[in-house]
Order: structure tokens, then sequence, then C-alpha cells
């Protein structure tokens, strides 16, 4: 079946200029996820959404990043005025509902973001 | 402040022999891990989990440990094959998603 599908696969733009990182997560899972793993590092939290529920955006690394999830499905990551800092892959995850307080998360292949 | 992280940056073994992936972990109050595989190019991949009530859990070639008392996670691989070569992470389950440790990359040599 269809897994988590990310675009663009590579992005890269200027300093200075917004960008913006969609998820199209699998179909009927409530959660969804953004990570950012920068060359040789681990994956950094950024954002959690869960059902209709207020984002978890405590991972943010600044107000220039920003997500939204329309209709409780595809969600957009933008990152405005753009960095050097902010090149990283970006990682998208979504898990499907459950009663347990674990739910295994898939993974999109990534954006890979090069900021000039 | 808290963080899961890795003992070991890379690995390298030979086609045939075990590897053994090492995690230290400090958040005492976690009571969910997970090693993740990924490979070049890729996103994670679950590979195996386990909850704190356990000490052990075995999958298809592979098997993780937990030691609670010195908060450190290990994952073995049985027989490593070519296709085992990949990064390899440990994270620790938080309530808003999960903590990630660096990795370790893991090479298998013919």
């Amino acid at each position: 079946g269809a897994g988590v599908s990310q675009s663009p696969s590579n992005k890269v733009t200027e300093k200075g200029k917004d960008v913006e990182l969609r998820c199209d997560p699998i179909s009927g899972h409530t959660a969804l996820y953004w990570y950012r793993q920068s060359l040789g590092q681990g994956l950094e939290f950024l954002i959690y959404f869960q059902g209709n529920s207020a984002p978890d955006k405590s991972g943010l690394p600044s107000d220039r990043f920003s997500a939204e999830r329309t209709g409780g499905s595809v969600s957009t990551l933008t990152i405005q005025r753009t960095q050097q800092e902010d090149s990283a892959v970006y990682l998208c995850a979504s898990s499907p509902p459950t009663g347990i307080s674990y739910n295994e998360q898939f993974f999109g292949p990534g954006t890979r973001l090069t900021v000039l | 402040g808290e963080s899961v992280g890795l003992h070991l940056p890379t690995l390298s073994v030979q086609e045939g022999d075990n590897s053994i992936i090492n995690c230290a972990y400090s958040n005492s109050a976690s009571d969910y891990f997970i090693w993740y595989k990924q490979e070049s190019g890729k996103g994670p991949q679950f590979i195996i989990d386990i909850r704190s009530n356990m000490d052990k859990r075995q999958g298809q070639r592979v098997t993780v440990l937990l030691n609670k008392t010195v908060k450190h996670l290990s994952l073995q691989i049985a027989a490593t094959q070519p296709g085992d070569s990949a990064v390899y992470f440990c994270a620790e389950i938080e309530p808003w998603g999960m903590r990630f440790g660096a990795g370790t990359r893991l090479t298998v040599k013919p």
C-alpha cells in the first residue's frame, strides 16, 4: 500500500527565501510528525499533529518555522527567510489511531533542503 | 538535559558475524524504546521495540536488550548481512513523539 510521501524530494533555495515542504500521510493515520535531520546528526523533533487537537509546536527552532495540517491529512511545513543552518533533511511521519500509549511511526523518504 | 545517545558512532563487521549496537538513555521515566534502521536516502524504518517492563525482546535475526539499572539498550543482529548496512537509531518515546539518538553507522564487509 501507499506509504508516507513527501515533496519535493530535493529543494535548493537561496538564503532569505521562503520554502514549503509537503507531507502526505498514510490514509487514516491521525497523527503526523515533522522531524529534521542535519548531516551526521540524529532526528530532531519539530512538530506533532494529533487529529483535530492543537499541534505540539514545542520543537520548532524559531518563529520562522510553521506548519499546518489541512483537513486532518496533508501537512505543509513552511520555513520563512531561510538560513544556511536550515539545510537538512526534513522527515515526516504518521501513525494510526489506537488506544495504546504508543503508535508506530511510519516515515516518508524526506525532503533534502539546501540553502545557499 | 535528558537525552538519548549512542556509545559508538560507527561499527564495521564481517558478513556473517553478529553485530551489537549500543544506546544509553537518561530519562528513567520513559517506558518505551524503539530501534530504527535508516538506509541511505530513505526514511527510518521500524525494526523492533521494547517496553520498560521487559528485559529482552526478539524478532527475526534481531534482539533488543534493555537494562534499566544502567539505562542501556542494545540491538543485536545475528548473522549480519550486507543488506543490514545502514544507520541505526535508538529512540525513546515521549508523549509528543520520539527522541532520537545520533545513530550508529553499521558497515558490513563481505
